[in-house]
């Protein structure tokens, strides 16, 4: 069957540190890989997209990996801070599949002082 | 830039009302896509459309829902007969033409309570 996975447990961790998120898909072929902040009673933002033929890609503190041998993109927040504490949702665009997101069911990140 | 206008934010219906739900895109946008959050469940697509035009509905329930973007005005999401398992949060999100490689815009949703 086809899912999109990504850490089911909160994700708390102390400030000033790196965040790092996971995001696992199986029988998919993602042309396109995105990531989302969703904030209590939000709608997504947008943050990051990557393309299935780029490894890495990167925007201020934010960083995203993307391996389609092990079908799996990592999403990294260095230096984090209270602010970033969110749910955090992968969502692809798969080959063939149109315009529509597939999203996974999101991790939510904590970020402590 | 006012970015995705939904309306209304909240939306109480008792079972057997009709809900509608509207979204107005970005300027310039006009590919338009509506997602469904169930409470503990991830954002669901539902249906994709362009000016007048239904692209995608492979994620709508095959009864009592509906959508459409007219020429003029916002796009609809209708919802029949609502039962409780309709209560959920609606989001609309929209996007320019030639946009797979872009992010999409979302609104902040439509909370739907059916009582």
């Amino acid at each position: 069957s086809q899912k999109i996975e990504q850490n089911s447990e909160a994700l708390n961790i102390q400030e000033g540190k790196t965040a790092t998120l996971t995001c696992n898909y199986t029988n998919y072929s993602p042309a396109y890989l995105q990531w989302y902040r969703q904030d209590p009673g939000r709608g997504p933002v947008f943050l990051l997209l990557i393309r299935e033929n780029e490894k890495e890609k990167r925007k201020e503190r934010l960083k995203v990996t993307f391996d389609t041998t092990l079908k799996q993109s990592l999403f990294h927040i260095t230096a984090s801070q209270p602010a970033d504490s969110a749910t955090y949702l992968c969502a692809l665009i798969l080959t063939g599949g149109g315009n529509k997101l597939t999203f996974g069911t999101g991790t939510q990140l904590k970020v402590e002082l | 830039n006012a970015g995705v206008m939904q309306n209304p934010r909240h939306l109480v219906r008792r079972r057997g009302q009709e809900a509608r739900l509207r979204c107005s895109p970005m300027k310039g946008h006009s590919h338009v896509y509506w997602y469904r959050q169930l409470p503990e469940e991830g954002l669901k697509f539902m249906v994709y459309l362009q000016k007048e035009n239904i692209i995608d509905e492979s994620g709508m329930p095959k009864e009592r829902f509906s959508a459409e973007f007219p020429k003029e005005g916002p796009s609809i999401l209708r919802i029949q007969q609502v039962v409780r398992g309709d209560s959920a949060a609606y989001f609309c999100a929209s996007s320019p033409p030639g946009s797979r490689s872009y992010g999409y815009t979302f609104g902040s949703g439509t909370r739907l309570t059916v009582v």
